[in-house]
């Protein structure tokens, strides 16, 4: 089934470790985006991506980095993992920017660190 | 600061009743508004999208509307059913951003 597929679906890491999430998508969108999502405050944009190559700072950047080497991928990376980073992460994807076409989401990612 | 607010937080109402989600934002010059649904430990499914142009989307027994100049979106479901219970998520691309901007949702229960 064409989509986004986020791995892995859940993940348990202790305060200080490293993890990189992946994103992949079938769809040859050209936009891609890694949001989280927290009781009470809705989704909140990371990072994001208008291509291949690119990348730039959404909501709250803080704590994380990204890498699209490849137009079907999107990476997300954890360097030093906090217990404010607890969420569950969501990657989505669009065809064209501004949302004109909608949004595909993943089924998202389940974080804990402790 | 631009915003998207839903209220309430929750709904329950009783299986078949017609209802109504309120979605409202700060700024009318917005690029479109899309209403997403998500299940419990899923992603968002995308319901309705409404570029600024418009005033309504339909897609079977849901219908949304919007209203600029208010500030203001419906998302109207006729004859509710159980299945329909999940949290109903309004998100606005403002004009001068350079993302969606998300409500917070609202939990819909629908009882038998």
């Amino acid at each position: 089934n064409a989509g986004v597929t986020q791995t892995p679906k859940f993940r348990v890491l202790k305060t200080g470790q490293s993890m990189t999430l992946l994103c992949a998508q079938d769809m040859n969108h050209e936009y891609m985006y890694w949001y989280r999502q927290d009781p009470g405050m809705g989704l909140r944009l990371i990072h994001y991506s208008v291509g291949e190559g690119t990348t730039a700072k959404g909501e709250v950047p803080d704590g994380y980095n990204v890498s699209r080497l490849k137009k079907q991928n999107f990476l997300l990376g954890l360097e030093s993992a906090a217990p404010s980073q607890t969420s569950v992460y969501f990657c989505a994807s669009s065809y064209a920017g501004q949302g004109r076409y909608g949004y595909t989401f993943g089924s998202g990612t389940r974080l804990t660190v402790v | 600061k631009q915003e998207v607010t839903q209220i309430p937080a929750a709904l329950s109402v009783p299986e078949g009743e017609n209802l109504v989600l309120n979605c409202s934002f700060t700024d009318s010059a917005i690029y479109n508004l899309q209403w997403f649904r998500q299940d419990p430990g899923k992603g968002l499914t995308s319901l309705l999208l409404i570029q600024s142009s418009q005033r309504e989307q339909t897609s079977g027994r849901l219908n949304a509307s919007l209203d600029k100049s208010s500030g203001r979106s419906t998302l109207y479901i006729a004859a509710s059913q159980p299945g329909d219970s999940a949290t109903y998520l309004c998100a606005v691309w403002y004009g001068s951003a350079r993302q969606l901007t998300f409500g917070s949702g609202t939990q819909l229960t629908v009882l038998p």
